[in-house]
């Protein structure tokens, strides 16, 4: 299994401009998130998704937009990027918690995205 | 709204001094305490969940405590390798709230 692979790895972007972040699980995970970290501010929830077709907003939605129409893929929209959203990017995924409780979240290995 | 706070933020040892790291938390409905670590350029890696107050649990030099209030990671007899930053979060419904991590550092 590859895991949570998310690409680019890095990424410059010019104010205004959109991009689309990408995440990709081959775990058949049916949870998974989209956080950003930022230096002495801990990783804050974007959006997630519980399945297939369900998406929610997390702590920090506005700016981004998410889908979720297969199991393996959520990608993360940038609509007009803005310098504040200049951070590291992670991608996680989960099994169903119910089922398997005892296991976290996998996370990708991230996307560093500057805002000129 | 959910608060994680870490404690210390930094911690420097010298390899085979053990010492606790904590973590305390308000959260209505607590679904988890979840352990992370992190090194330099890459993911949080899991290291271990908890959901019970007493519930305690263990990987090679590390073990994880819970409380009401707080959790403890211990690392026991630490080796460089176990320089990292932990993280700490919880969750509630099916997000996860991080605290700030607290970097450790062993010296050989």
């Amino acid at each position: 299994n590859a895991g949570v692979t998310q690409t680019p790895k890095f990424q410059v972007l010019k104010t205004g401009q959109s991009m689309t972040l990408q995440c990709a699980q081959d775990m058949n995970h049916e949870y998974m998130s989209w956080y950003r970290q930022d230096p002495g501010m801990g990783l804050r929830l974007i959006h997630y998704s519980v399945g297939a077709g369900i998406t929610d907003q997390g702590e920090v939605p506005n700016g981004y937009n998410v889908s979720r129409s297969t199991t393996e893929d959520f990608p993360l929209r940038l609509l007009s990027a803005a310098p504040s959203q200049t951070s590291v990017y992670f991608c996680a995924s989960k099994m169903n918690r119910v089922l398997y409780p005892n296991y976290g979240y996998t996370f990708g290995s991230g996307t560093r995205l500057t805002v000129v | 709204e959910d608060q994680v706070t870490q404690s210390p933020e930094a911690l420097r040892l010298q390899e085979g001094e053990s010492s606790s790291l904590n973590c305390s938390y308000t959260v209505s409905g607590l679904r988890g305490l979840f352990w992370y670590r992190q090194d330099p350029g890459k993911g949080p890696e899991f290291l271990f969940t908890l959901y019970s107050a007493g519930e305690e649990k263990e990987k090679e030099r590390l073990k994880a405590t819970l409380t009401k209030k707080e959790s403890f990671l211990h690392i026991t007899a630490p080796k460089p390798e176990d320089s990292a930053t932990y993280l700490c979060a919880v969750r509630r419904d099916y997000k996860l709230s991080f605290g700030a991590g607290t970097t450790v550092t062993v010296r050989a």
